[in-house]
């Protein structure tokens, strides 16, 4: 079974600034990788699948890196609008694993 | 527009049975395989099971393999999970959601959720 880390577990980023989340995982997973975002009391949102591809509708400033057992979201400016919990999720091997979330806060 | 309405939720005692039904629109239903998440108050997201978009495979998590069963009716464009023997720490919200592609377990579309609270 796949394990999901995600780091830091809190972010807090001011307005503007990049943000950068991290996930690991171990075994790798190639690039079947994605990440969601998801806030308070809302469905989770898809925004990054295959590692780096965004997700229909999902603004530029959202990047996703790496392959293997490093991956990298990026928020190149953050708007207020993109506080919430970040998920990575591996589809490389069953079961579907989720990591435990980055929660950005807006500082 | 792609919409995904679950259904079923509701506050059972322990032990009781549920079926979570999730009613799609927007899309070819049979063409996408579907899966089940559910998240419990104030924690992350748990992966349960996928069905095909053929309904000829399905899997779980590890620790869902016995008491959770999912399936659809094609027909009906409806997904279903049915919980049996149902326990305290199954007191979660309940989501389903759609693959983007075919071959691809990336969840692109999630419904609102049904909240389940297991108590006595």
């Amino acid at each position: 079974e796949v394990v999901m880390t995600q780091s830091p577990a809190t972010l807090s980023v001011s307005p503007g600034e990049r943000a950068t989340l991290s996930c690991r995982a171990s075994p790798g997973v190639s690039t079947f990788l994605a990440w969601y975002q998801q806030k308070p009391g809302q469905s989770p949102r898809l925004l990054i699948h295959s590692a780096s591809t965004r997700a229909t509708g999902i603004p530029p400033r959202f990047s996703g890196s790496g392959s293997g057992a490093e991956f990298t979201l990026t928020i190149s400016s953050l708007q207020s609008e993109d506080f919430g919990v970040y998920y990575c999720q591996q589809y490389n091997h069953w079961p579907l694993k989720f990591g435990q979330g980055t929660k950005v806060e807006i500082k | 527009e792609v919409k995904l309405s679950e259904s079923g939720g509701g506050l059972v005692q322990p032990g009781d049975s549920l079926r979570l039904s999730c009613v799609a629109s927007g899309f070819t239903f049979p063409d996408f395989s579907m899966s089940w998440v559910r998240q419990a108050p104030g924690r992350g997201l748990e992966w349960i099971s996928v069905i095909s978009g053929s309904a000829l495979s399905t899997s779980y998590a590890d620790a869902m393999k016995g008491r959770f069963t999912i399936s659809r009716d094609n027909f009906q464009s409806t997904l279903y999970l049915q919980i049996d023997s149902l326990r305290v720490e199954d007191t979660a919200v309940y989501y389903c959601a759609k693959h983007i592609y075919a071959g691809s377990e990336a969840l692109e579309y999630w419904g609102l959720g049904t909240l389940v609270t297991v108590s006595s």
